[in-house]
């Protein structure tokens, strides 16, 4: 069966600017999350939706967004992008509802760089 | 921080020696998983042990948890050049509401052929 699908595999933006990424987990599981991974403060929690409903969230500023759709594929937004932001935005799905009880399966992520 | 900490931070061996890593972390968990990460691409999970567990096998993969110690370690056996990679552990908090899992900062392995 296809993994975790994210686009794009890659993205340059500007400072100020916005980015959406997406995600497109396994058929058949219904809970996402997201990472953020950089050199200096490794990977750390973004937020999970399981449902459409954001079940769960991360220490980052409202500049981080997110959505799920009906289909399960979610959707991250950063608006007015800083340098800090630049880095692998993973993506990760599950079929557990309540929480993995087995282990996520991660896209290929997302390398964000802002210039 | 919420993250945990493994050592070494990096390893370096020659093809055919076993690897340990090892991680600790801070809170009571539900379950602590092993990732392997090769050059900044996705995660693969490798293996999960439960709380209630204290060992678990997979091929050449062999993981304790001791949960009095919030302390796991990472046995590769008979290692190979294409296990060069990064290793991480992830921890899911007993309190989890939902998805999250608490990474240690990783142990990048080099296996030289």
């Amino acid at each position: 069966k296809a993994g975790v699908t994210q686009t794009p595999r890659y993205l340059i933006k500007t400072r100020g600017q916005q980015v959406t990424l997406s995600c497109s987990p396994i058929s058949g599981h219904r809970s996402v999350s997201w990472y953020q991974q950089t050199p200096g403060q490794g990977l750390q929690f973004l937020f999970e939706y399981f449902s459409e409903t954001q079940r769960n969230k991360g220490n980052f500023p409202g500049r981080f967004s997110g959505r799920q759709f009906s289909n399960s594929r979610s959707e991250m937004n950063v608006s007015t992008l800083e340098l800090g932001d630049s880095a692998l935005y993973l993506c990760a799905s599950s079929a557990s509802g309540t929480g993995p009880s087995e282990g996520y399966t991660f896209g290929s992520g997302t390398r964000l760089t802002v210039v | 921080s919420q993250q945990g900490e493994e050592d070494p931070q990096a390893l370096s061996i020659q093809e055919g020696e076993n690897a340990t890593m090892n991680c600790s972390y801070k809170t009571s968990i539900n379950n602590l998983q092993w990732y392997r990460q090769n050059s900044g691409r996705g995660l693969v999970h490798l293996i999960l042990i439960r709380s209630n567990e204290r060992e678990k096998h997979s091929g050449r993969l062999r993981v304790t948890l001791d949960t009095s110690k919030k302390s796991s370690s990472l046995l590769i056996t008979a290692s190979r050049a294409a296990d060069t990679a990064s290793y991480f552990c992830a921890t899911v908090p007993i309190y989890n509401q939902g998805g999250k899992l608490i990474f240690g900062q990783g142990t990048e392995l080099s296996v030289k052929p």
